[in-house]
């Protein structure tokens, strides 16, 4: 079965710099999510969407930007880098049920950014 | 704010024999879900279990299956006839609008 891409896997930046992450939902799902995991932590929440709008906000920062497109694949903007951006940040998707609710969040295998 | 917590930041077991991760949770939302998700050290996270808060019995996917106590606020997994491939950190997560909330996960070591 056809699973979360996400690409690139690893990225290598400068502090201060700007990356952007990709991420392919499974088909026909309709919603994807964005979570930051550090090292040694727990996935954090950053950002979802729901057929290309907003849907929820966690921990992200203003210096993050994120949209979802037409072929609801997202993109994650990341700009003027920290070295603690250093983490896994990890795409998930699912389908959003008419009445709201989500199904279950499948996840990528995860782009491993390292900022210099 | 919405919490989720792991009391066993390690646990071991051997191999074939059943383990149990326990987990609880505190939400104001009266229709939610929990799941378990295995991390192991590729760091992929797969989908091991998922338990709908309105269904009482519990969820089983073969040899991993819950016990959830919907009062107590508690969802535990267990793990019978333990594997070597079973190794791995656990989450536990619930849902929380449209995010995943986690524990700080337990590490699972499984031994020969």
């Amino acid at each position: 079965a056809a699973g979360v891409i996400q690409s690139p896997r690893h990225l290598i930046k400068e502090k201060r710099e700007t990356a952007t992450l990709k991420c392919y939902p499974i088909p026909r799902h309709d919603t994807v999510y964005w979570y930051q995991q550090g090292p040694g932590q727990d996935p954090q929440f950053l950002i979802s969407f729901y057929e290309k709008m907003q849907s929820d906000k966690g921990s992200i920062p203003d210096r993050f930007s994120a949209q979802q497109f037409s072929d609801y694949h997202s993109e994650l903007n990341m700009s003027s880098l920290e070295l603690g951006d250093s983490a896994l940040y990890f795409c998930a998707s699912s389908l959003t049920w008419s009445g709201g609710a989500t199904d279950t969040q499948y996840f990528g295998p995860g782009t491993r950014l390292t900022v210099l | 704010a919405q919490t989720v917590t792991q009391s066993q930041p390690e646990m071991s077991v051997q191999e074939a024999e059943t383990v149990t991760l326990s987990c609880t949770y505190d939400t104001s939302e009266s229709d939610y879900y929990l799941f378990w998700y295995k991390q192991p050290p590729s760091r992929q996270m797969i989908l091991v279990i998922r338990q709908e808060a309105y269904k009482q019995q519990n969820a089983t996917e073969n040899r991993f299956s819950v016990n959830f106590q919907k009062a107590a606020k508690s969802f535990s997994l267990k793990i019978s006839d333990s594997q070597l491939g079973d190794a791995a950190m656990y989450f536990c997560a619930s849902t929380s609008g449209y995010a995943l909330n986690f524990g700080k996960g337990t590490s699972l070591l499984v031994t020969p």
